[in-house]
């Protein structure tokens, strides 16, 4: 088992629909819980992070904790096109640095 | 700020050859990580140095690689003798704390041939 899993996609939306992204991740005792883009041929690039149960909003981004089901979320509302990228959840515990899914493809239709 | 900066941005050489990739944090990130991306395997981590230090090199993946940070301003992670299967993006990052956001460099794409 992985120890972050995602969804490679893609996953497609029309634009100004929300997207929804999902993650789950085998270390219940991870602690901390980030969310990259990635455009092609680009760095990772944060967007978030999340450190407690429940939702933490930024502008059009929402994360959303559930530890007790081992389970994190990215929601981006009212999607762009210029959104569309691959999407990357890391966690991490302790003294270790992130470890980072493999990404989710996200395509934005005008 | 001008970011993590890495060189070179693109690498091409032969198999057995010796690479070294060079990577200067941010100013004041005490943290500096490694990782390599390929599409099989995703982002991993190789190795991660706290204030010049290595602290975790559990990811370098065989005696080929060493990684060091001779200073808190620059890094090199080295190959020798590099392999095609070492074709991949090595992305160096810092950040101001352990389980803060990083901040990746652009990246420099290996070829191994």
């Amino acid at each position: 088992q992985k120890e972050v899993e995602q969804n490679s996609g893609p996953l497609s939306v029309p634009e100004g629909a929300i997207a929804s992204l999902n993650c789950t991740y085998s270390d219940r005792g991870s602690q901390s819980f980030f969310w990259y883009r990635q455009y092609s041929g680009k760095s990772p690039e944060l967007i978030m992070f999340i450190y407690s149960n429940g939702d933490k909003e930024d502008g059009r981004f929402t994360a959303q904790l559930n530890k007790a089901s081992q389970y994190v979320s990215l929601l981006i509302r009212d999607s762009q096109p210029s959104d569309s990228a691959t999407y990357l959840c890391a966690v991490t515990k302790g003294r270790r640095a992130l470890t980072f899914g493999s990404g989710t493809r996200l395509q934005v239709q005008p | 700020d001008a970011g993590v900066i890495q060189s070179p941005r693109h690498e091409v050489t032969e198999m057995g050859q010796e690479v070294t990739l060079r990577c200067k944090p941010i100013s004041g990130h005490d943290y500096l990580f490694w990782y390599r991306q390929t599409m099989m395997r995703g982002l991993e981590l190789l190795i991660y140095f706290n204030n010049n230090v290595p602290i975790d090199d559990s990811g370098m993946p065989e005696d080929r690689f060493s990684a060091k940070m001779p200073n808190a301003s620059f890094s090199t992670l080295k190959i020798q003798p590099s392999e095609p299967r070492d074709s991949a993006v090595y992305f160096c990052a810092s950040s101001a704390q352990r389980n803060y956001g990083y901040t990746f460099g652009s990246g420099t794409r290996l070829t191994v041939v």
